[in-house]
C-alpha cells in the first residue's frame, strides 16, 4: 500500500530565509508525487507534480521539489520565503496504474515570522 | 473556469438530521473525489468516481454515508442520519486522467 510521511508537523522560518519541507513516500513502483498547499479556510491547491523525467520539478509560486528514488523522498524547497507562504503543505503519492487514488500526508504547517 | 464549486460552504445541523453536500466539478474532468478533513485523521478519501461511475467507496465510513453522481456535472454526498462525529470539512475534487486534482473550497459541517 502507498503511504506518505511528513515528519515535521510545524515549521517556523523567517521571511527571506530558505525553506525545505520533508516528504518520504512508500510505493512499490515509480510513484506519482505531488505537493499541495492549503491556506486557512480554503481547499488544496496543486503546487507541483512529478510523474517521470527530470527529478527536479518546478512549480508555482517559486517552489521546487526534487525526487530522490534512493531516499524515497520528494522534498519541497523555496530559496526565499514570503509572508504569504504561511499555510499548510501536503505531500501526496499516487499510483501509476489506472486508478487515480492519491494518498496524502498529514501536512506541515508553515509559519513565517518577520 | 469557475473551478470546482461546492455548496453549501457551511452547514450546521442537529444530530439525526439528513445532510446533503453538493459538488460541481470542472467541465471536462472525468474523475471526481470526495474527501473528509479532520484534525485527528487528516485528509481521508471517501469515494472516487470515474466517468460518473463509483470506482472505490471503501473509504465511506458506514452506511449512513452515500454518494451519487447522476451526470458529469454534479455529485452529492449525503449523510443520514448525521452524528456529531461527522463534523469535518468535506472537500470535493476533480481531475482529468493525468492527475493533478483541483479542489473545491470545501463544506464545513457541524453536527450538534
Amino acid at each position: 500500500a502507498q503511504s506518505v510521511t511528513q515528519p515535521d508537523i510545524h515549521i517556523t522560518v523567517s521571511e527571506g530565509a530558505s525553506l525545505e519541507l520533508r516528504c518520504n513516500y512508500s510505493y512499490g513502483a515509480t510513484p506519482y508525487l505531488f505537493w499541495y498547499v492549503q491556506s486557512p479556510g480554503q481547499g488544496l491547491q496543486l503546487l507541483l507534480k512529478y510523474f517521470s523525467g527530470d527529478t527536479l520539478v518546478q512549480g508555482i509560486k517559486g517552489f521546487e521539489a526534487e525526487f530522490k528514488r534512493s531516499q524515497s523522498s520528494f522534498n519541497l524547497r523555496k530559496p526565499s520565503v514570503h509572508w504569504s507562504d504561511a499555510a499548510e503543505y501536503f505531500c501526496a503519492v499516487g499510483s501509476s496504474g489506472g486508478y487515480q487514488k492519491v494518498t496524502f500526508g498529514t501536512g506541515t504547517k508553515l509559519q513565517v515570522i518577520p | 473556469d469557475a473551478g470546482v464549486i461546492q455548496s453549501p460552504r457551511h452547514e450546521v445541523t442537529e444530530m439525526g438530521q439528513e445532510v446533503t453536500l453538493r459538488c460541481k466539478p470542472i467541465s471536462g474532468h472525468n474523475s471526481l473525489f470526495w474527501y473528509r478533513q479532520t484534525m485527528m485523521r487528516g485528509l481521508e478519501l471517501l469515494i472516487y468516481f470515474n466517468n460518473n461511475v463509483p470506482i472505490d467507496d471503501s473509504g465511506m465510513p458506514e452506511d449512513r454515508f452515500s454518494a451519487k453522481m447522476p451526470n458529469a456535472s454534479f455529485s452529492t454526498l449525503k449523510i443520514q442520519p448525521s452524528e456529531p462525529r461527522d463534523s469535518a470539512v468535506y472537500f470535493c475534487a476533480s481531475s482529468l486522467t493525468n492527475y493533478g486534482y483541483t479542489f473545491g473550497s470545501g463544506t464545513r459541517l457541524t453536527v450538534v
